[in-house]
C-alpha cells in the first residue's frame, strides 16, 4: 500500500476562517511533508516532520500551523490567509534514512482563500 | 543553491511520436526520481534511480541517470494521449541528519494529441 490520504479535497474559506487539512499514511514512514503548488508550477516545500517533531520549516508565515499528532497523521492549521495562499496544498510521506528518499504524494487539498 | 532544470518546458506531439524529456544539474544527487502529475491531484511516482549509468524501463518509458549523477532522461516511445501530464524530476541532497529536502525540476508539461 503507497498511498497516502488527504482530506478535504477541495476548502473555500475567507480570510477570517479558521480551518485545518488532514493528511493520513499507513506506510510506516516517519517523515512527513507539506508543500504547496502554484497553477504549472513545482511544488515547494513548506515544513518536514521527522519521527513527529519538526524538522524544516521553510520561513513559512505563522498563519500556516503544522501539527504531527502521531507517526500517521499530518495536519495543516490555516488561520487568516490571503488570497495570494489559495493554491493546491500537497502532503508526503517517506522513510528516513533511506537512500533512495522516494517520496509518496497525497491527491492534495485544492484551497481557495476568497 | 542546487537547481535541477528540465528541458523542454512545454511539448505538444502527436500520437505515436517519440520524445526526450532532460533533467540537468551541476551537483551530483545521490538518487533521482521521476513523477508525473495530473492537473488537480498529487505527483505520482514513476520510477527512481540510484547508479551513475542506471537504465530502467517502465512499459514505453525508459529513464537514464548520467554516469556522474547530476543529470536524467526519460524518453516515451509511441506516445499516447494518456501520456499528457507534468512530469517532475526530483533530487534529495542530504542536509540533515535522518531528514532530506527534495528539490524539484522546474517540470516539462506535455501535451499528446490524438
Amino acid at each position: 500500500d503507497t498511498e497516502v490520504t488527504q482530506t478535504p479535497k477541495h476548502l473555500v474559506m475567507g480570510m477570517t476562517n479558521k480551518k485545518s487539512l488532514k493528511c493520513e499514511q499507513h506506510m510506516g514512514h516517519r517523515a512527513m511533508y507539506w508543500y504547496k503548488q502554484k497553477a504549472k508550477k513545482p511544488p515547494e516545500l513548506m515544513f518536514v516532520y521527522s519521527y513527529e517533531k519538526l524538522s524544516i520549516n521553510e520561513s513559512v508565515p505563522s498563519r500556516f500551523s503544522p501539527e504531527c499528532p502521531n507517526s500517521s497523521l499530518l495536519n495543516l492549521h490555516l488561520h487568516a490567509l490571503q488570497p495570494e495562499d489559495s493554491a493546491l496544498y500537497l502532503c508526503a510521506s517517506s522513510h528516513v534514512g533511506q537512500k533512495t528518499y522516494e517520496q509518496y504524494f497525497g491527491p492534495g487539498t485544492r484551497l481557495t482563500v476568497t | 543553491t542546487q537547481l535541477l532544470e528540465q528541458s523542454p518546458q512545454f511539448l505538444s506531439i502527436q500520437e505515436g511520436e517519440n520524445l526526450t524529456v532532460y533533467c540537468n544539474s551541476s551537483s551530483v544527487f545521490s538518487s533521482l526520481q521521476w513523477y508525473r502529475q495530473e492537473p488537480g491531484e498529487g505527483p505520482v511516482l514513476l520510477v527512481t534511480v540510484v547508479t551513475g549509468g542506471e537504465v530502467k524501463k517502465l512499459k514505453r518509458l525508459t529513464f537514464q541517470f548520467g554516469d556522474a549523477r547530476k543529470d536524467s532522461s526519460l524518453h516515451i516511445t509511441a506516445a499516447q494521449p494518456g501520456d499528457t501530464g507534468l512530469y517532475l524530476c526530483a533530487g534529495a541532497p542530504r542536509i540533515t541528519s535522518g531528514t532530506y529536502k527534495y528539490i524539484f525540476g522546474t517540470g516539462t508539461r506535455l501535451k499528446v494529441l490524438a
